[in-house]
């Protein structure tokens, strides 16, 4: 079946330091979507990439889906302490009705 | 507010007692499904479903119930928890099915002795 893997599962960082989560499929995606988990909190949407090659900015991050829509990116440039947390991606397959494949999840510690 | 709430948000419970996380969205949404989360394997549905009185399994069911009466709400029932469900829950819900948005609820924490 369809899995999502992403790394690094943790990763500390000074703040301003620039950071990036990286999202591998096992086949290709319709869509990734994009969520922010904050300690002690619910998954929160924070984007959806659908288009092969397509990059979104938020702010100070930048999502990039692969041109072979199996992989995906987040970036967050100068890091803040409100960015810590997990980040999850999650893809969706492209054949009949396809569940919702979440990755192991991404922790974010910003040091200040 | 648009919202999904849990209910309840944490429980401590023994092996075998039948227990019910209630799940309730007010956005008229047609998807809702269900994820346990746990250290290092990230979020793993358990059911969804597609609406009323469609529902189907995940990656997870084994041990967990669920049942899909009304469209606003999307009940997971555990008959006879034991130890190894210990976890984190999510109600999730979205307009588009998989292809959209997911609303996560704020998470039942349960801990099964």
């Amino acid at each position: 079946g369809q899995q999502v893997m992403q790394i690094p599962q943790y990763q500390h960082v000074q703040e301003g330091e620039d950071f990036t989560t990286y999202c591998n499929s096992s086949t290709t995606l319709s869509n990734i979507q994009w969520y922010k988990q904050r300690p002690g909190g619910h998954p929160v949407f924070l984007i959806q990439l659908v288009k092969s090659g397509e990059v979104k900015k938020q702010k100070r991050l930048t999502f990039q889906f692969g041109e072979a829509k199996k992989n995906s990116s987040l970036h967050i440039t100068a890091t803040q302490t409100t960015d810590v947390g997990t980040y999850f991606c999650a893809g969706k397959g492209t054949t009949g009705f396809q569940k919702l494949v979440f990755g192991t999840g991404t922790r974010l510690l910003v040091s200040p | 507010e648009a919202q999904v709430t849990q209910n309840p948000r944490y429980l401590i419970t023994v092996t075998g007692k039948k227990l019910t996380v209630t799940c309730s969205q007010n956005m008229n949404h047609e998807y809702m499904s269900w994820y346990r989360q746990d250290p290092g394997l990230g979020l793993r549905q358990i059911y969804y479903s597609m609406n009323v009185e469609v529902t189907d399994k995940g990656d997870v069911p084994e041990g967990y119930k669920v049942s899909r009466k009304e469209k606003r709400n999307f009940p997971l029932i555990l008959e006879s928890p034991s130890p190894n469900q210990t976890s984190l829950y999510f109600c999730a819900s979205s307009t588009r099915g998989t292809g959209g948005r997911q609303f996560f609820g704020p998470g039942t924490r349960l801990t099964v002795l």
